[in-house]
């Protein structure tokens, strides 16, 4: 079975500019959820879609950071403009329904310069 | 506000010993708990979960100790092998509204000593 595919792996821009990333999640997992984890931090949950709908964008900062997944399947988290504190890892995960262990795709690393 | 605590950064271990990490939540509408288990370089994996229905959950050499009074959960490796070597974290969540997403600790890094 094939895992959560992220990508990018690593992403360096300076701020002010514009980054997008991508998530395939397994196959079959309605719900999908995107991470920030900032070094020395655990994952803080950004967005949680299930099939193609928004359940919790509570921690999203909804001024540059906005995320799609139109078809429920795949997902694309953008942040626009980016700050440097924008800088760490953004995890993709995906369960088959929300309170269900997630499986996490490996993430991409964003630098902001 | 950090509802899950992990107050350990890091932990190192000799082999063959027992590794304990520990974990303390504040909210007590968390009512789901798991142990995630991450190498450099990848996401987390899930390792050992525990519902508030138990106080014990065992999988092979992990064993995860639930005390809800006090709040606290502890993750045990017996015995402890140098492929142990990792970052822990511990989450939460609950199956009420509003306490639905999980919630993740700060991690503790354990080093497993051959």
């Amino acid at each position: 079975e094939a895992g959560v595919a992220q990508s990018p792996r690593y992403k360096i821009i300076e701020k002010r500019q514009s980054v997008a990333f991508w998530c395939n999640p397994i196959s079959g997992h309605a719900t999908l959820y995107w991470y920030q984890q900032i070094l020395g931090q655990g994952p803080k949950l950004l967005i949680q879609f299930q099939n193609n709908g928004v359940v919790d964008d509570s921690q999203l900062p909804k001024d540059r950071f906005s995320a799609e997944r139109l078809k429920g399947v795949d997902s694309t988290l953008k942040i626009q403009p980016a700050k440097l504190e924008d800088s760490a890892v953004y995890l993709c995960a995906s369960s088959l329904e929300w309170v269900e262990k997630l499986f996490f795709g490996s993430g991409t690393q964003l630098s902001v310069l | 506000d950090q509802q899950v605590k992990q107050n350990s950064p890091s932990l190192s271990v000799q082999e063959g010993r027992i590794s304990i990490l520990n974990c303390d939540y504040t909210n007590s509408m968390f009512d789901y708990f798991l142990w995630y288990k991450k190498y450099p370089a990848e996401g987390p994996t899930f390792l050992i979960s525990i519902s508030s229905i138990k106080d014990k959950n065992e999988d092979g050499r992990f064993t995860v100790f639930l005390n809800k009074s006090a709040k606290h959960l502890s993750l045990h490796i017996v015995p402890s092998q140098p492929g142990d070597s990792a970052v822990y974290f511990c989450a939460a969540s609950g199956t009420n509204f509003g306490n639905e997403k999980l919630t993740f600790g700060t991690g503790t890094r354990l080093t497993i000593i051959p």
